[in-house]
């Protein structure tokens, strides 16, 4: 199948600062990658739909100014936790789908585990 | 709004036992349905894919069936081993939004 790459799958930040998250789709292209959230054995959350060369589209109560999505090209978009807090310690993942429209599968990322401090 | 339910949300079978994974949503109007699995930690690798026209798929010793009217699959896993412990989500998508279920944590024992 399909890969899709995410870096980095740890990082420890402190409260304030900022972490960027990037998903790469490795040999195919995206025009639309997805932003879930996952809490501890809890399922995934869909924060954010990503799109190439627009804005991001995001979810009832998803913060887009403390969540930033950029999809500069068809194989990268990132996620960027601005002024990160103990509460935005998660587990981050992301997904394209290889191909248009709606029979096309979804491709998930490795996850990144978030820990601020 | 489209609601996914698995049963049960933890199962634990000795190994070599075939088991039944089930997946419930509200709003038949789905494009396809996906079973994934997730290791702790890391994460969704897709297991089965089934076209919303589609009954059923397989793979190895995974089956995996669709009644879209009735709003239910099931995931079929023959002659589970150890390595089949992972926690086991399924999803449906409708529009460009997948929704997913709770997941099935599995525990096969030696």
């Amino acid at each position: 199948g399909a890969v899709v790459s995410q870096h980095p799958s740890r990082v420890i930040c402190k409260s304030g600062t900022s972490v960027k998250i990037e998903c790469r789709s490795l040999d195919f292209q995206a025009t639309t990658m997805f932003w879930y959230r996952q809490f501890p054995k809890k399922s995934l959350m869909l924060m954010a739909t990503s799109n190439e060369g627009s804005k991001a589209t995001y979810e009832q109560g998803v913060e887009k100014d403390k969540f930033l999505i950029n999809h500069a090209s068809l194989t990268l978009s990132t996620l960027t936790v601005t002024s990160a807090h103990p509460e935005d310690s998660s587990f981050y993942i992301c997904s394209a789908r290889d191909g248009k429209g709606a029979v096309a599968e979804a491709f998930f990322g490795q996850g990144t585990r978030l820990t601020v401090v | 709004k489209q609601e996914v339910t698995q049963i049960p949300a933890a199962l634990s079978v000795p190994e070599g036992e075939n088991l039944v994974l089930n997946c419930s949503f509200t709003d038949s109007a789905i494009y396809n349905l996906q079973w994934f699995r997730q290791d702790p930690g890391k994460g969704l690798t897709s297991l089965l894919l089934i076209q919303s026209s589609q009954r059923e798929q397989t793979s190895g010793r995974l089956n995996a069936s669709l009644d879209k009217s009735s709003g239910r699959s099931t995931l079929y896993i023959a002659a589970s081993q150890p390595g089949d412990s992972a926690t086991y989500l399924c999803a449906v998508q409708a529009g460009n939004m997948l929704t997913f279920g709770g997941g099935t944590r599995l525990m096969v024992k030696p």
